[in-house]
């Protein structure tokens, strides 16, 4: 059973260059969030979807941008990365809103 | 005031002892609280839920949730040095469509 699976797991990018993470969930939850977390630092929602077809922000989107392909599939896209954006993110997925999230094993991103 | 409310620690406890981590929430609409244990360069893992008023017992974790006094607190029986991690309360924002909001962790470290 895997669970919330993220790729790729480790990531160099150059300044201006943009990429892709992607997540999938196999648990056949109806909603998925993206965050970062920086270090020393709590989790910060990027993006959210509550359910298969919606998107909406959360507490810092700027300069991302995310795509729910499916209702196993969320993306999150960097269109020009920046140093800013170095920092480790978690897919998560849900049932509802208000329910537990799990964790996928994140995606460490640096950009030099 | 934050929504949801942790110090950052660390909170350092011997072995054997009884470490207690804390939470305050601010929306007295929350209904649905979760601990999470995040070990340093992993993923948060969920390791309690509580949703009544009182004390839900699980192994040596007992999660205490006071609705009337917007606190839900962790209790970790018998520490040992492997429970040494950074704890997370979520809480859900009943007037924000239930989205659960993480509070930005207690470091615990269990000193042998």
């Amino acid at each position: 059973n895997a669970g919330v699976t993220q790729t790729p797991k480790f990531q160099v990018l150059k300044t201006g260059q943009s990429m892709t993470l992607q997540c999938a969930q196999d648990m056949n939850h109806n909603s998925m969030y993206w965050y970062r977390q920086d270090p020393g630092m709590g989790l910060r929602l990027i993006y959210y979807s509550a359910s298969e077809g919606t998107t909406d922000k959360g507490e810092v989107p700027n300069g991302y941008n995310v795509s729910r392909l499916n209702k196993r599939e969320f993306s999150l896209r960097l269109e020009s990365a920046a140093p800013s954006q170095t920092s480790v993110y978690f897919c998560a997925s849900s049932e509802g809103l208000d329910q537990p999230q799990h964790f996928g094993d994140g995606t460490r991103l640096s950009i030099l | 005031q934050k929504e949801v409310e942790q110090n950052s620690g660390p909170l350092s406890v011997p072995e054997g002892a009884i470490a207690s981590l804390n939470c305050t929430y601010s929306d007295r609409g929350s209904q649905s609280f979760f601990w999470y244990r995040q070990y340093s360069g992993k993923s948060p893992e969920l390791i309690m839920s509580i949703y009544s008023n009182g004390d839900k017992e699980d192994g040596r974790f007992t999660a205490q949730l006071n609705k009337a006094s917007q606190y839900v607190s962790l209790l970790i029986r018998d520490s040992q040095p492997s429970d040494s991690a950074t704890y997370l309360c979520a809480v859900n924002k009943w007037n924000a469509g239930n989205m659960l909001t993480f509070g930005g962790g207690t470091r615990l470290m269990v000193k042998p």
